[in-house]
């Protein structure tokens, strides 16, 4: 069992809709939980950082942690073509060395005009 | 936000012979640069975690001798691909930790390099 999951999709939309997107993990030390948005051969780029459980809002975009489930989500409200790209999850204990990032696997998501 | 940049964006070279790759962090010094290799549709697998004036960390299964890394500065590290052959064909990413971001310090990421080995 991989410790971050992540549904790889592809999952598609119709302009406008929202994108909910969510990983599961199995280490309960994970603490730090990042999103990353990666468009095809470029790299990725943080969209999300979160610590504490609960809701972050930033534009168009909400992160949500739970902890006691050990559940992530990102919602995209008002989704663009400009969106379609691959959402990485990503998250790191406390005291990890070097701040390592462990990552699901990235689910495609594809905004349909 | 914090900027990362890599160089070359893409390489092409013979069997054999090695390839460098730079990662700078352009506004922000960090004192630990990581290194990832990315297949097509996969996630980031990690290979090294580089730390300034320190022997870099390997991954489980990434040889060192053939996977070079230098964090020479607070802004530079690079990593050379030695005596590569096409199984090396990869993308190439970088990134560098801010701690002056997020208590706790999180990575941005470069743009990549691909390379092809022919």
């Amino acid at each position: 069992q991989k410790e971050v999951e992540q549904d790889p999709g592809p999952l598609s939309v119709p302009e406008g809709a929202i994108v909910s997107l969510n990983c599961t993990y199995s280490n309960s030390a994970f603490q730090y939980f990042m999103w990353y948005r990666q468009y095809s051969r470029k790299g990725p780029e943080l969209l999300m950082y979160t610590y504490s459980s609960g809701n972050k809002e930033d534009g168009r975009f909400t992160a949500q942690v739970d902890k006691s489930s050990k559940y992530i989500s990102l919602f995209i409200r008002d989704s663009q073509p400009s969106d379609s790209a691959t959402y990485l999850c990503a998250m790191s204990e406390i005291k990890a060395a070097g701040n390592k990032l462990t990552f699901g696997g990235g689910t495609r998501v594809l905004v349909k005009p | 936000g914090a900027v990362v940049s890599q160089h070359p964006s893409w390489v092409i070279c013979k069997s054999g012979t090695s390839v460098k790759i730079e990662c700078r962090s352009l506004d922000f010094q960090a004192t630990t640069m990581f290194w990832y290799r990315q297949f097509p549709k996969q996630s980031l697998m990690l290979m090294a975690t580089s730390n300034e004036g320190s022997k870099a960390t390997y991954e489980q299964g990434v040889e060192k001798d053939k996977f070079l890394i230098n964090h020479a500065s607070l802004t530079l590290s690079t990593l050379t691909v030695t005596s590569a052959h096409p199984e090396d064909s990869s993308f190439y990413i970088c990134s560098a930790r801010d701690w002056g971001a997020h208590g706790g310090g999180t990575q941005y990421f470069g743009p990549g390099t691909r390379l092809l080995v022919l």
